[in-house]
């Protein structure tokens, strides 16, 4: 079946620019995670998303960075005045509720501020 | 803090031989465990949970629990050259939340 699908692969932005990523979470997972990555560190968890729930934001760096989910499904990850600093690897994860929360990962979307 | 400490390597085994990739966790009453593989340039794949004290096999890998001690391993028999990646340990807190810890993985080089 169908994995998780993120979009844009890559991405290259201006500083100051907004960005939008976008997650397509694996039908029937209620649990979406977005994670950030930068080269050669580990994986920095941004926000949680379970079924209607708010979501947990705790990991979100900044006022910049902002996430939704819409109709439980498709998740939007949203920066806003992008700083080089956010040039990272963006892995957006589905996991079915109730499973133990394996995670499938997604490809990610690479961005770049130049 | 929660943490969840993987010897970040490399480590480096010859083909055919067995790798064994350690880690550690600080929250006592953590539930579940997971071992995700990461290839170059690729997004984490999930290989292993594990949930209970022991062992659990799959073929080749085998994933082993001790909560007393507060690690979990990950064992891989047979190591081929494409088995070369970075090994992520990640950790489920106790109380419902939902959120794994991950290690900052370990690399594993298997050499022909």
């Amino acid at each position: 079946g169908a994995g998780v699908s993120q979009s844009p692969s890559n991405k290259v932005t201006e500083k100051g620019k907004d960005v939008e990523l976008r997650c397509d979470p694996i039908s029937g997972h209620t649990a979406l995670y977005w994670y950030r990555q930068s080269l050669g560190q580990g994986l920095e968890f941004l926000i949680y998303f379970q079924g209607n729930s708010a979501p947990d934001k705790s990991g979100l760096p900044s006022d910049r960075f902002s996430a939704e989910r819409t109709g439980g499904s498709v998740s939007t990850l949203t920066i806003q005045r992008t700083q080089q600093e956010d040039s990272a690897v963006y892995l957006c994860a589905s996991s079915l509720h109730g499973t133990g929360r394996e995670q499938y990962f997604g490809p990610g979307t690479r961005l770049t501020v130049t | 803090q929660k943490e969840v400490e993987q010897n970040s390597g490399p480590l480096s085994v010859p083909e055919g031989a067995i790798a064994s990739l350690n880690c550690t966790y600080s929250d006592r009453g953590s539930q579940s465990f997971f071992w995700y593989r990461q290839y170059s340039g690729k997004s984490p794949e999930l290989i292993m949970s594990i949930y209970s004290n022991g062992d659990k096999e799959d073929g080749r890998f085998t994933a082993q629990l001790n909560k007393a001690s507060q690690y979990v391993s990950l064992l891989i028999r047979d190591s081929q050259p494409s088995d070369s990646a970075t090994y992520l340990c990640a950790v489920n807190p106790e109380g419902g939340s939902y959120i794994p810890t991950f290690g900052r993985g370990t690399s594993l080089i298997v050499h022909p």
